[in-house]
């Protein structure tokens, strides 16, 4: 099942913009990670937030977590031809120890 | 370099066949994952191991089957009970199930 839900499916933006991304989830949550996908590769993991964090920052990514809303936001500032992948959300319970993925949200960035 | 190894990138499979899926990983990380991705969509759990010598299930397990006789290895047999095989493969591991997953460059299965 599959926990996380991405907004919107794709998204493209001239480079130099930022790019909103944002992930709903059903269930309590332990934490909550970002990962970027290459389109034929692996993901990569970008950041975790915990459930007990607001806010976290890396380079040009800023996450939000609102546990009320049950719902996160991942903003990629000053986008670049480069940041072009898909980017997913993904959750892990209080009680489990496994990832549980959204649909992701496909980025183009157009130089 | 540490790192999850997957081969091979490409593999056909014929009707009634088994195949086996490789995945290596050298960062000496206790979990590890196997999933499922088909085209536009998120990655679904097929089988995970928190140790050696024990897996568990996950969301989408028939006609799927894994071993983990030794911490850095955890192949994925696809059997001919699994009738729609054809997607994208992805091995991850972690050091415990709730931390940040490395990923390996996945297999890509078809069907012959």
């Amino acid at each position: 099942s599959q926990q996380g839900e991405e907004d919107p499916q794709a998204l493209s933006i001239q480079e130099g913009e930022n790019a909103t991304m944002n992930c709903s989830y059903k269930t309590s949550i332990n934490n909550l990670q970002w990962y970027r996908q290459n389109s034929g590769r692996g993901l990569v993991h970008l950041i975790l937030i915990r459930s007990n964090e607001r806010e976290k920052h890396s380079g040009r990514l800023r996450v939000t977590l609102d546990t009320s809303k049950k719902s996160s936001s991942l903003l990629i500032t000053a986008s670049r031809a480069a940041d072009t992948a898909s980017y997913f959300c993904a959750t892990t319970s209080p009680y489990g120890n496994k990832l549980v993925f959204g649909a992701g949200t496909i980025l183009r960035v157009k130089s | 370099d540490g790192g999850i190894t997957q081969s091979p990138k490409y593999l056909f499979r014929k009707e009634g066949q088994n195949v086996t899926l490789s995945c290596e990983q050298n960062l000496n990380h206790d979990a590890m994952y196997w999933y499922r991705q088909d085209p536009g969509q998120g990655l679904r759990l097929i089988y995970y191991s928190q140790i050696v010598n024990d897996f568990q299930k996950g969301d989408i397990a028939e006609g799927y089957s894994v071993s983990r006789e030794k911490k850095e290895s955890f192949p994925l047999t696809v059997t001919s009970a699994q009738k729609n095989p054809t997607a994208f493969y992805l091995c991850a591991s972690s050091i415990t199930g709730n931390q940040p997953q490395h990923f390996g460059d996945g297999t890509r299965l078809s069907i012959l």
